[in-house]
Order: C-alpha cells, then structure tokens, then sequence
C-alpha cells in the first residue's frame, strides 16, 4: 500500500512569488492535513481538508490556502512568498477526522527555500 | 488541548530500554495521549495512543499514571535506528473534530552502541 506522496520534494522560490505543494494520501483516506515544520516555530497545524471541505485552519496568515478534490488529493499554495516560508511542509492523511485512534499518516514533506 | 513538557534530550545504549517521560497535568478527562516520532529529515510516525488504561504494541508500550497527569513511552530494546525526535501529544478524541496536532518541542532521545 503507497504511504502518502507529497510533490516536489525539494524547491527553490524567490520572494514575491507564489508555490503550489501536491498531496496525494494514502488509497481510502479522505483526510488530509498540512503542517509547517521550521527550525523556530517547529511543527505547527496549517489546515485540514475533508470530503473537499476545509474542516479546520491553524493560525496562519490568509497568503496561505488549500484545496481538497473528488479524488482527495490535496494542493496547497502560498502567495507572495516571504523568507520566513522557508520551511518543510508535510501532508498528513487519515480515513477520516479526529477519528479517535488519532493516527495520521505523514509524507516525508516538501522542503520550500525562498531566496 | 492540554499542554505537554517533555525533557529535551535523552540518551540510551543499544539494547536497554528507552523510557521517555511526558507530563500533562492540565488534560481533561476526554482527552487522550498520543505519541509520535520524527527521524531526521522524515514526517512523523505514529506510534501509540492511550486514554488512561496502559497500551502495548509492536513497536512500545505507553504507562499513564492514574490520575492521567503523566506518561511514559517505553521501547523495549531500543536500536539505532530509534534515534529520533519524541512527541507527546494530547488532544480531544471527539469524531468529527478535526485531525489538528499540537505539537510540542519533543525529546530528542539518541541511542548509542
């Protein structure tokens, strides 16, 4: 069974433009979570997504958002970049929310530099 | 959710057992106790989940005191392959509210031969 893929591993943006970051979660789960993982703030909760609907959202600013579709795979994007987006950003999928064993399947995260 | 203080490193010889401890003194009866893991440069891996009675599987065992204010993770004979990034995480199990993890700064726990 394919863990959850997480498209592109690795970028390199400037400031002022924007980024786009797929996930596709594991086969069944509907799903899915992002977290910003950084040296400073360490892991913190973007959003969550299910059956195409944004059912949670951390406290970030509005330049980042997200998308669920049919197949529930998942994109987020971030405007207008800024240095301190440079971060890992990882894609978290489960059959469902808050079910109560609480387990996420994590990706090995996209790596975003904003030179 | 409640917050959680684990130490900040720990060390551990190949073989022993790895006892981490955690304490969440302000969670609330329906809250349960989750711990996660993260090796350098991969997302997290779930590892186990308690509400107050003691679990065990496949890869540790989780003792929670009984009036809830603590935990423990325990991994058996620990390998160097365990060395990681420890989170302990409480939070709600209500269904439908949402897979949001609060994590914490965990305990970086590394084995040695």
């Amino acid at each position: 069974k394919a863990g959850v893929t997480q498209t592109p591993r690795y970028l390199i943006k400037t400031r002022g433009q924007q980024v786009t970051l797929s996930c596709s979660p594991i086969s069944g789960h509907r799903s899915v979570s992002w977290y910003q993982q950084t040296p400073g703030q360490g892991l913190q909760f973007l959003f969550e997504y299910f059956s195409e609907t944004q059912r949670n959202k951390g406290n970030f600013p509005g330049r980042f958002s997200g998308r669920q579709f049919s197949n529930s795979r998942s994109e987020m994007n971030v405007s207008t970049l800024e240095l301190g987006d440079s971060a890992l950003y990882l894609c978290a999928s489960s059959l469902a929310p808050a079910t109560n064993t609480g387990e996420l399947f994590f990706g090995e995260g996209s790596r975003l530099t904003v030179l | 959710d409640a917050k959680t203080t684990q130490p900040t490193s720990m060390d551990c010889a190949e073989g022993r057992a790895a006892n981490l401890p955690c304490n969440h003194s302000t969670i609330s009866g329906n809250e349960y106790v989750y711990w996660y893991r993260q090796i350098h440069s991969q997302g997290p891996q779930y590892i186990i989940h308690g509400l107050k009675n003691n679990e065990t599987n496949e890869m540790a065992s989780l003792i929670i005191t009984e009036d809830r204010k603590s935990s423990t993770l325990i991994l058996p004979h620990a390998t160097l392959r365990d060395t990681a990034v420890y989170y302990c995480i409480v939070r709600v199990g209500i269904t439908g509210g949402g897979n949001k993890l609060t994590f914490g700064t965990g305990t970086q726990l590394k084995v040695e031969l």
